[in-house]
This record gives C-alpha cells, structure tokens and sequence, in this order.
C-alpha cells in the first residue's frame, strides 16, 4: 500500500495566518492528489483535485502544489470557518490511502 | 445536483453481515463517467477506502486487499442505489461508513467528490 505521510498532525493558528500542511507519499503517485476539509459530525468536503486544481464553489485562499511524492495545502489568511481537520488522498494506486489528518486549531 | 442518501442498521452482533445502502440521486449508477466507493472512517484506523463499482458494459468491482475476503458492493440500478455488504465482523469493524462518487474526466479519475450523510456502524453483541 501507498502510505500517505501528513503532517504535521496539529496545528495551532490565528485568523489571517498562512498556513501549509505536507503530505508525502511513500512512492510516487503523479497528481492523483486530492485534498479534503472535514469538521465534526459533517462528511469530508474536497477542497482540491490533481493536486493543484482548485474545487469550484472553495474560496480562493487556498492552494494545493506538488507532484510525485511531495504535495502541499496552503491556506493563505485563515478564516473562522477553516478550523477543521483537513485530509490527503491518493487516488493514483489500489488501495486508495489517506494521510492521517491534521486537526487545525484556533490559537 | 449530486445526492447521495445511506441508510443501514446501527447496530451489527459479531460474525454477522454489516449492509449499508447509498441512494443516488443526480447521477445514473450505470453512468460510464462515475464510480461508486464505500470508504470508512474509525478513531484506530483513520480514514479508510474499502472498494468501489462502476459500470463499463459490464460491472466491474475492486476492494481494498484488507478486507477482499469479506466485501461485496452490489448495484441495484432500478432503484439506482448501491450497497456495502462486509460479513463476519468484528468489533474492528465499527466504523461510520461513507459512500462516495468518483468521476472519470478526460480519460483520469479524480478523487471523491460527493458524499454521502455517513452511517455509524457498531459492532456489538
């Protein structure tokens, strides 16, 4: 299995901060990435797709990057309403894998 | 506009059959450009992809090898829903289960984008 490395796994920000979360994976997966914010009791919301391509409907702040093994989300001034834990997938490889989470907390 | 409605018993008795329906609406589930995943979600396992079907002329399915023994998605299309069927579970396997859609464009899959409510699976006796 692919495994799909996030980090870092917390993070405690303000609002208007930039913030990046990493996801690596263990072998390469092209762009077959995408990305996804999740908060409490609600299903996992795609905020990117090939790793760079931004979800219609998702603000503008943020951004994905990456290629092969090395991927990351940039929020570029945090919102309230981005306090969540937010999710990698790769879709390139059976089984699919998703990092692990980074729960992303109001300082 | 994409729906897709899960419905299934909360709670399953160890080595029984844990079933959980997805009811699309929006979408055909014989469409060509679309499959059809279940995934799960556990505090021990994190996220977890456990298989998919799709429609090509013929049905296809591919499962997650940790759990190959024991899933089956089928597809009922004259009520255009599909469902998850995972037999002898374990306390292991509670679980708030998600299906999903994946959309084929341009020739590559993109990674899921509508999903289901979730349902909360406890495995119990």
């Amino acid at each position: 299995d692919i495994q799909m490395t996030q980090s870092p796994s917390s993070l405690s920000a303000s609002v208007g901060d930039r913030v990046t979360i990493t996801c690596r994976a263990s072998q390469g997966i092209r762009n077959d990435l995408g990305w996804y914010q999740q908060t409490p009791g609600k299903a996992p919301k795609r905020l990117i797709y090939g790793a760079s391509s931004l979800q219609s409907g998702v603000p503008s702040r943020f951004s994905g990057s990456g290629s092969g093994t090395e991927f990351t989300l940039t929020i570029s001034s945090l919102q309230p309403e981005d306090f969540a834990t937010y999710y990698c997938l790769q879709h390139n490889t059976f089984p699919y894998t998703f990092g692990q989470g980074t729960n992303l907390e109001i300082k | 506009q994409v729906k897709l409605q899960q419905s299934g018993p909360g709670l399953v008795k160890p080595s029984q059959t844990l079933s959980v329906t997805c009811v699309i609406s929006g979408d055909d589930i014989s469409s060509t450009t679309s499959a059809w995943n279940w995934i799960r979600q556990s505090p021990s396992r994190g996220l977890e992809w456990l298989g998919r079907t799709y429609y090509r002329s013929t049905w296809y399915n591919e499962y997650a090898v940790s759990v190959r023994s024991r899933i089956d998605i089928d597809t009922e299309t004259s009520k255009n829903q599909f469902s998850l069927h995972l037999n002898s579970v374990t306390p292991e396997d509670t679980a708030l289960y998600y299906c999903s859609r994946q959309q084929l464009y341009d020739d590559a899959w993109r990674p899921f984008d509508y999903w289901g409510q979730g349902t909360l699976v406890t495995v119990s006796s």
